[in-house]
């Protein structure tokens, strides 16, 4: 049971929109602590895909947007593309843990 | 560019011990902390701990206290993460990836680039 819920899959068309929620609590998001995103294609590490919670690194297409509100956050995909579909992990701070904890991850697929 | 080289594949028997390095190049290794993270087959990513490459400190998660060892060595921008007491859970891929800021870490910043992983089998 992981600190942070995302739900396991969503799925969109080509071209549509999509968000992946990231849960959290007062110990962690709730308490202001920065979420950040990750995107892990099969086989491969995680890169980080937005940071400080609405930070797109360098690279990264403004398809990708984020958010954070009380004790959740949300990454949103528009104008979805086929290299999109990959796994989706969102990570923060818990100060009860005192460390980075990580959501469960969130399969993206095309319908 | 900035380059995380991690050691190759190991398999231990449980009740053994495990030691993982990783070797980073193109920054300077004393000015950003390093992160583990482990991830079992079809499963999630989960953060061990952290270490500053500059003092050694070192802060980890509270499943792994007790088990869990970080340590560097300076000399070669190595650091390296030994498990202990290895179960059949801890069958995973162990990757250790920089912290995205510069210098101080309270854990919770952003981590990339990351290493390309070490697979720890534990299997009697």
């Amino acid at each position: 049971q992981s600190v942070l819920t995302q739900p396991p899959s969503v799925s969109g068309a080509p071209g549509q929109r999509v968000t992946i929620s990231c849960t959290g609590s007062s110990s962690n998001i709730g308490a202001g602590y920065d979420v950040h995103w990750y995107q892990q294609l099969p086989g491969t590490a995680p890169k980080v895909l937005m940071y400080g919670n609405s930070n797109r690194p360098s690279g990264v297409p403004d398809r990708f947007s984020g958010s954070r509100s009380g004790t959740s956050a949300s990454l949103a995909i528009s104008g979805l593309r086929a290299e999109d579909e990959a796994e989706y992990y969102c990570q923060s701070y818990d100060s009860s843990l005192s460390g980075s904890v990580f959501g469960g991850g969130t399969k993206l697929t095309f319908l | 560019q900035v380059q995380l080289v991690q050691s190759g594949a190991e398999v231990r028997k449980p009740g053994a011990s495990v030691k993982v390095s990783c070797k980073a190049s193109g920054y300077s290794f004393t000015s950003y902390y390093m992160h583990w993270v482990r991830q079992a087959p079809g499963q999630g990513l989960e953060w061990m701990g952290i270490i500053n490459p500059s003092g050694g400190s070192t802060s980890y998660a509270q499943k792994f206290q007790g088990r869990v060892t970080m340590t560097r060595d300076r000399s070669t921008s190595t650091v390296y993460m030994e498990l202990s007491s290895l179960k059949s859970e801890d069958t995973a891929v162990y990757y250790c990836a920089t912290d995205g800021a510069l210098g101080y870490s309270y854990g919770g910043n952003w981590v990339d680039p990351w290493g390309r992983g070490t697979l720890v089998t534990v299997s009697s």
